[in-house]
């Protein structure tokens, strides 16, 4: 599976829109970008994922580049239960694995 | 529904016990994974499974074993414990061989080895 690049933290202020970058140079074709994120003591939880058109749903927003090699998970107002670790992953259409990486660690300063 | 089960949630081994951690799931999903996360750490793939009766290893598989005999359920076995292994194991289910298919996890299961 392709992998992909993170910064380590981040900073947000509470009821801030906050973007968190995701590179991903060597993606293919059939690869899904998928976002997880994981509260403190517990185990990720699935946010969003997308092919190749930008998705909403009631958490968050996923944009994704024309050319696909980089996407951004939108949080339009965060909140203090954003604070996690969030994860861009990618899986392709014919894998079986979900490969983690360390992914950014998000702060929400209120 | 229960989602993704996992026991038990805390453990402490000695050097050299062996132990299973259980996981079961009640979402009729084919693809289960095993994955461990040291501190401050991301998750590394151990096992993956993508049927009964189909296993094959992830990232790090060496001193662990799997089974999956059933859809429900997919143990991780731990043979001669080492300090090495101690971290928090996450079991996850998914429902779709395609990639869009996401992740349920269950809650972790924190193991120490002395």
């Amino acid at each position: 599976d392709a992998k992909t690049t993170q910064p380590n933290s981040m900073e947000s202020n509470e009821e801030e829109p906050v973007h968190l970058p995701c590179n991903h140079s060597t993606i293919s074709g059939t690869d899904y970008i998928h976002w997880y994120r994981q509260l403190p003591s517990q185990g990720p939880e699935y946010v969003i994922h997308g092919l190749t058109s930008n998705v909403n749903n009631r958490m968050a927003s996923l944009a994704i580049a024309e050319d696909r090699k980089s996407s951004t998970l939108i949080l339009h107002r965060a909140t203090l239960r954003d604070a996690a670790v969030y994860y861009c992953i990618l899986r392709s259409n014919t894998g079986n694995q979900f490969y983690f990486g360390t992914g950014t660690s998000l702060t929400v300063i209120p | 529904n229960a989602g993704v089960t996992q026991t038990p949630k805390f453990r402490i081994l000695k050097i050299g016990q062996s132990m299973t951690l259980q996981c079961t799931q009640d979402m009729n999903h084919n693809y289960m994974y095993w994955y461990r996360q040291d501190p401050g750490m991301g998750l590394k793939l151990i096992y993956y499974s993508v049927g009964a009766g189909i296993t094959d290893k992830g990232e790090v598989p060496n001193g662990y074993n799997v089974s999956r005999s059933t859809t429900e359920d997919f143990p991780l076995r731990l043979e001669l414990a080492a300090p090495s292994q101690t971290s928090v194991y996450f079991c996850a289910s998914s429902y779709s061989v395609a990639g869009a298919g996401e992740l349920f996890f269950g809650e972790g299961s924190r193991l120490t080895v002395l």
